[in-house]
């Protein structure tokens, strides 16, 4: 039980694109999805929480107006990166939680943008 | 392991030999700590998670030690085996921050057969 799915697992785009990652958790609800990013040789760096049916809650320094976030039901939240530039390039991983302290993780998505 | 910047610090070990990895973390209040494994193009996996109230908690071939005086929290993998080559993160959660975790810089572990 708690799988946590990601699609795609890799993208590559064109710069000024956007792009959307799903994050699906499969067999149990999550009342709480959170977005990270990792930089190659890097920890995982929150980007932002999310909660079903309201607007998600970000770090600081991740522009909200580039990374849209919506969680429009306990089994599903999307990252948009819109206007995708080459510094956007990363590794975006999401995490599930049903409510306790555990967090679930995807797979990650490979985003390149050329 | 701290990390900073591009370079994960890295631990080799010899198959079969046991392996210890740390972490420093930063928060007095943090209540709850959890170590991942992540391999390489993939998402950070559960290993172990120890609370504060607790200072040893052992799994199958893993041991957390958390030591609060001195903000240091430790995995030790006993007999490691190739499989168990991955970075390690550490996680900490703040008791009033909901579920949100602050990871550790990671420790990358080597194992040679």
């Amino acid at each position: 039980g708690a799988v946590v799915s990601q699609h795609p697992s890799r993208v590559i785009c064109k710069s000024g694109t956007s792009v959307k990652i799903e994050c699906r958790s499969l067999d149990f609800q999550a009342t709480t999805m959170f977005w990270y990013r990792q930089f190659p040789k890097q920890s995982l760096m929150l980007m932002a929480t999310s909660n079903e049916g309201s607007k998600a809650t970000y770090e600081q320094g991740v522009e909200k107006d580039k990374f849209l976030i919506n969680h429009a039901s306990l089994t599903l939240s999307t990252l948009t990166v819109t206007s995708a530039h080459p510094e956007d390039s990363s590794f975006y991983i999401c995490s599930a939680s049903r409510g306790i302290d555990e967090q679930f993780f995807g797979p990650g998505t490979r985003l390149t943008v050329l | 392991g701290e990390s900073v910047g591009l370079h994960l610090p890295t631990l080799s070990v010899q198959e079969g030999d046991n392996s210890i990895i740390n972490c420093a973390y930063s928060n007095s209040a943090s209540d709850y700590f959890i170590w991942y494994k992540q391999e390489s193009g993939k998402g950070p996996q559960f290993i172990i998670d120890i609370r504060s109230n607790m200072d040893k908690r052992q799994g199958q071939r893993v041991t957390v030690l958390l030591n609060k005086t001195v903000k240091h929290l430790s995995l030790q993998i006993a007999a490691t085996q190739p499989g168990d080559s991955a970075v390690y993160f550490c996680a900490e959660k703040l008791g009033n921050a909901g579920n949100m975790l602050t990871f550790g810089g990671g420790t990358r572990l080597m194992v040679k057969p």
